[in-house]
């Protein structure tokens, strides 16, 4: 089936430096999704991307998608201890597949 | 607009016992997701249901596992004869009805401990 691969798994960062995550579709996506999901907490959508080179910003967070709709990546910019937690993209190949979860990039941030 | 609810919140059971999950979609939402997930690990998707049928259980296991979605009341993740190997946390999400393209809307889990 297709997935979607994310990475890297985990990421240790001292707070104040950034963070990126990337997720990859070996096939063109329609669309993808970013979550997060705090340490015993569950998903919480953050942003949907459907342009091909699309880039949308939510504060700290640079959300992209690429020229090909086959990779996106999640920047988080001088990180804080809040934004500890895991980061799920999730693919959807067409309107009649299922979102797809990647495997989840889990972000610690030293205070 | 209360948002997905999932009960039991925590469930504990011996192995052979049957586990039963419930989950209410958010109000208005007509497509029910249920995802599992194992301590460290990522979601993994389980079934797909709307209103009384079964869309896509290509993530369930073949035994032991089925969900429904009734008319009236709340969608149902049911284990039978629970082993170890089930121990996890379980996800409901809902999406309104229409494309598949919407975002999900998680409840908060039902976390399933097998001793």
């Amino acid at each position: 089936g297709q997935q979607v691969m994310q990475i890297p798994q985990y990421q240790h960062v001292q707070e104040g430096e950034d963070f990126t995550t990337y997720c990859n579709s070996s096939t063109t996506l329609s669309n993808i999704q970013w979550y997060k999901q705090r340490p015993g907490g569950h998903p919480v959508f953050l942003i949907q991307l459907v342009k091909s080179g699309e880039v949308k910003k939510q504060k700290r967070l640079t959300f992209q998608f690429g020229e090909a709709k086959k990779n996106s990546s999640l920047h988080i910019t001088a990180t804080q201890t809040t934004d500890v937690g895991t980061y799920f993209c999730a693919g959807l190949w067409n309107a009649g597949n299922m979102l797809t979860f990647g495997g989840g990039t889990r972000l610690m941030v030293k205070p | 607009n209360a948002g997905v609810m999932q009960n039991p919140r925590h469930l504990v059971r011996r192995r052979g016992q049957e586990a039963r999950l419930r989950c209410s979609p958010m109000k208005g939402h007509s497509h029910v997701y249920w995802y599992r997930q194992l301590p460290e690990e990522g979601l993994k998707f389980m079934v797909y249901l709307q209103k009384e049928n079964i869309i896509d259980e290509s993530g369930m296991p073949k035994e032991r596992f089925s969900a429904e979605f009734p008319k009236e009341g709340p969608s149902i993740l049911r284990i039978q004869q629970v082993v170890r190997g089930d121990s996890a946390a379980y996800f409901c999400a809902s999406s309104p009805p229409g494309w598949l393209d919407y975002e999900q809307y998680f409840g908060p889990g039902t976390r399933l401990t097998v001793t």
